[in-house]
C-alpha cells in the first residue's frame, strides 16, 4: 500500500507552547488529507479535511485557530498545536488518499504522533 | 444515533478459532466499507475494504456486506495471538471526502 510518514511520532511540550506535526506521502500524490485525533480507548475523530492549495475544512467543535493546517504541497501537510494546553495531549494521525484511487477510495494512515502536554 | 457501530467487547477466542467481528452503519448512501487493524499505541492499517453485497474473501480475512441491513462483518479464520487488536470498521459516506469510523472492536485471541 501507499507510504505516509508522519514526524515526530511523540513530542512532550510545555503548556502554552506551540507544536508543529508533519504527515507525508512518500510514494504517491494526495491532494486531500485527513487529520485525526484519537483519546485513549476511543475511536478516531475527524478534526479536519487538508486541501492542497486551499484552507483546511474543520470539523464541527473543532477550532481552526489552534490547530493550524497547511497543505502547501501535494506531500506535505502539517498541523500546527497552538497555544498548547493538557487537553490537547492525544494521538494525533494523519490520512491521505492516492490521487486517482479508485471509487474504494482506502484511507492510508500515517503512524501517529502522540502529543502530551506538561 | 452515530453513523458507524460496533461492539467495543472485548471479545475472546481461542488460537485457531473463527473471530466475527460485527458493524452497523446509519447511511443509507454509504458506498465503501473498510475494516482497518489497530494495535496498541499504533496507528491503523488497512485490512480489507469491501463495496458489493457478499463476501470477500482475503487469505484468512473474510469481509461480508448486507446493504440491505446497513451490516458489514469481518471474519477471521484461524485466529493467531498477533491478530489481537482493535479493529475498526469505516465507512465512505455519499460524501466522498467523508469517512466515518466505529468506535472499535477489541479481539483478544488466546493460545
Amino acid at each position: 500500500g501507499a507510504v505516509v510518514s508522519q514526524h515526530p511520532s511523540w513530542v512532550i511540550c510545555k503548556s502554552g507552547t506551540s507544536v508543529k506535526i508533519e504527515c507525508r506521502s512518500l510514494d504517491f500524490q494526495a491532494t486531500t488529507m485527513f487529520w485525526y485525533r484519537q483519546f485513549p480507548k476511543q475511536s478516531l475523530m475527524l478534526m479536519a479535511t487538508s486541501n492542497e492549495g486551499s484552507k483546511a475544512t474543520y470539523e464541527q467543535g473543532v477550532e481552526k485557530d489552534k490547530f493550524l493546517i497547511n497543505h502547501a504541497s501535494l506531500t506535505l501537510s502539517t498541523l500546527t498545536v497552538t497555544s498548547a494546553h493538557p487537553e490537547d495531549s492525544s494521538f494525533y494521525i494523519c490520512s491521505a488518499r492516492v490521487r486517482g484511487a479508485p471509487t474504494t477510495g482506502e484511507l492510508f494512515f500515517g503512524e501517529g504522533s502522540r502529543l502530551t502536554v506538561l | 444515533q452515530k453513523e458507524v457501530e460496533q461492539n467495543s467487547g472485548p471479545l475472546s477466542v481461542p488460537e485457531g478459532a473463527i473471530a466475527s467481528l460485527n458493524c452497523t452503519y446509519s447511511d443509507r448512501g454509504s458506498q465503501s466499507f473498510f475494516w482497518y487493524r489497530q494495535y496498541s499505541g499504533k496507528s491503523p492499517e488497512l485490512i480489507m475494504f469491501i463495496y458489493s453485497n457478499g463476501d470477500k474473501e482475503d487469505g484468512r480475512f473474510t469481509a461480508q456486506l448486507n446493504k440491505a441491513s446497513q451490516y458489514v462483518s469481518l471474519l477471521i479464520r484461524d485466529s493467531q495471538p498477533s491478530d489481537s487488536a482493535t479493529y475498526l470498521c469505516a465507512v465512505k459516506g455519499y460524501n466522498f471526502n467523508k469517512f466515518y469510523f466505529g468506535s472499535g472492536t477489541k479481539l483478544n485471541v488466546k493460545p
